[in-house]
């Protein structure tokens, strides 16, 4: 299967912006997702990047290079309610079906 | 917008027990998953329909089984309950497996004493 690596917890600041970073096995890539998981909450869909390049979606913009196995998720403006998990899914090589990655927690200060 | 509905939000089940986790789906998507989610692990998949009564073991199937004979739903069964069973379990369903969003529905957490 797909080996996804992301950073396990991050904070930052009300109104700042905060990348967070994720690294995946390249051969046979798919296309790479990010959910948002608020505690005690089902993950919800992000983004989806096939393709190289950044894709912007308000506040929350995704990149991705195919080439370097690395996609970040950027949250601009941050607010409060932006402290939640991150989590970064691809599927690659033999396995069709996306990875999720461990996730990544943010907390967001005032 | 899809919905993704599981039967129960919080289960108590003693070890030994036959366990069933029931979820339904109303966007006619023929994919539908079954996700664990602990602490430090993430989610981890179970299993994972494809069509009905079709399935695919998915990297931790141990102590599970599923079933697929309705294309809206997809049970997971623990056959004997095991403590190292208590979990957090999520149902998804996709329209694609590779490019389309995983739909959740809001999670069973499931305790076996």
């Amino acid at each position: 299967g797909q080996n996804i690596d992301q950073p396990t917890e991050m904070t930052a600041t009300e109104g700042a912006i905060v990348q967070i970073n994720c690294t995946y096995q390249t051969s046979g890539f798919n296309g790479l997702f990010w959910y948002q998981q608020h505690a005690g909450e089902a993950p919800t869909f992000l983004s989806y990047n096939v393709l190289d390049g950044l894709e912007e979606k308000g506040r929350f913009s995704s990149f991705l290079s195919r080439s370097k196995g690395y996609s970040y998720l950027l949250l601009k403006e941050l607010q409060m309610k932006d402290s939640a998990s991150y989590l970064c899914a691809g599927g690659a090589g033999g396995s069709y079906i996306p990875t999720f990655g461990r996730g990544t927690s943010l907390i967001v200060h005032p | 917008d899809v919905k993704v509905t599981q039967s129960s939000r919080y289960l108590v089940k003693r070890t030994g027990e036959k366990v069933f986790l029931e979820c339904v789906q109303d966007m006619d998507h023929e994919n539908m998953f079954w996700y664990r989610q602990d602490p430090g692990l993430g989610l981890r998949l179970i299993y994972f329909s494809y069509d009905v009564k079709m399935k695919e073991k998915g990297d931790i199937p141990e102590g599970y089984s599923v079933s697929r004979e309705k294309k809206e739903r997809f049970s997971l069964i623990l056959e004997s309950a095991s403590t190292n069973q208590t979990s957090m379990y999520l149902c998804a369903s996709s329209l694609s497996v590779t490019d389309s969003p995983l739909h959740f529905g809001n999670g069973t957490r499931l305790t076996v004493t």
